[in-house]
């Protein structure tokens, strides 16, 4: 079946550093992708998405990279900052469209 | 803020009881979906509702069972409470059916069942 994994659980960086967040999935038919991030005591918040036709996407201070052929997302942060310290979660599309499947989250903890 | 709200925001049932959990749309949008997201996990979806109508389910059992209102507002039912339903349940929503994705979380309600 369908699985999203992270291949970290927690990650700590400096202020000021880049993040890089991964994420494993195993649906080689999945077509689309999204990273949310998740506050303490908050819903997950939309980050960045991508389709499977394309290998990299970027946003403000984000960009996520995916590489079909090892099935691998990565979510790149720029400059971390303190109000960047919460859980990621990436989320792959089912194969019917209908919703998403998430994968278990990284922590990112940004130390001063 | 997403403007998706949630009711209650903190709920304790003793197994074996029944709950509602209320869930109101952002406004605009007609897809609602519902997940269970259990500590330190991520969301697990449990279903979708697109104009008053299920149009997708996760493997949840029947005793999840929902509503969609003509407003687009939304409704989580689960009867006979067991001790693994406590969990945070999460609601989303998003405009249309199958067109955008980007859909938007309510904040949640915590259900605990002792």
């Amino acid at each position: 079946g369908e699985s999203v994994g992270l291949h970290l659980p927690t990650l700590s960086v400096q202020e000021g550093d880049n993040s890089i967040i991964n994420c494993a999935y195993s649906n080689s038919a999945s077509d689309y992708f999204i990273w949310y991030k998740q506050e303490s005591g908050k819903g997950p918040q939309f980050i960045i998405d991508i389709r499977s036709n394309m290998d990299k996407r970027q946003g403000q201070r984000v960009t996520v990279l995916l590489n079909k052929t090892v099935k691998h997302l990565s979510l790149q942060i720029a400059a971390t900052q303190p109000g960047d310290s919460a859980v990621y979660f990436c989320a792959e599309r089912d194969n019917y469209g209908q919703n998403f499947v998430f994968g278990p989250g990284t922590r990112l903890s940004v130390l001063p | 803020e997403t403007g998706v709200t949630q009711s209650p925001t903190h709920l304790i049932k003793t197994r074996g009881q029944q709950v509602t959990l209320r869930c109101s749309s952002q406004s605009g949008h007609n897809t609602v979906s519902w997940y269970q997201q259990a500590l330190g996990q991520g969301p697990q979806f449990i279903f979708q509702y697109y104009r008053e109508e299920e149009n997708g389910r996760g493997n949840f059992p029947p005793r999840f069972s929902g509503l969609q209102f003509p407003n687009y507002s939304s409704e989580l039912n689960v009867n006979a409470l067991e001790l693994d339903d406590s969990a945070l349940y999460l609601c989303a929503s998003r405009q249309g059916n199958r067109g955008s994705y980007e859909q938007y979380f309510g904040p949640g309600t915590r259900l605990t069942v002792t």
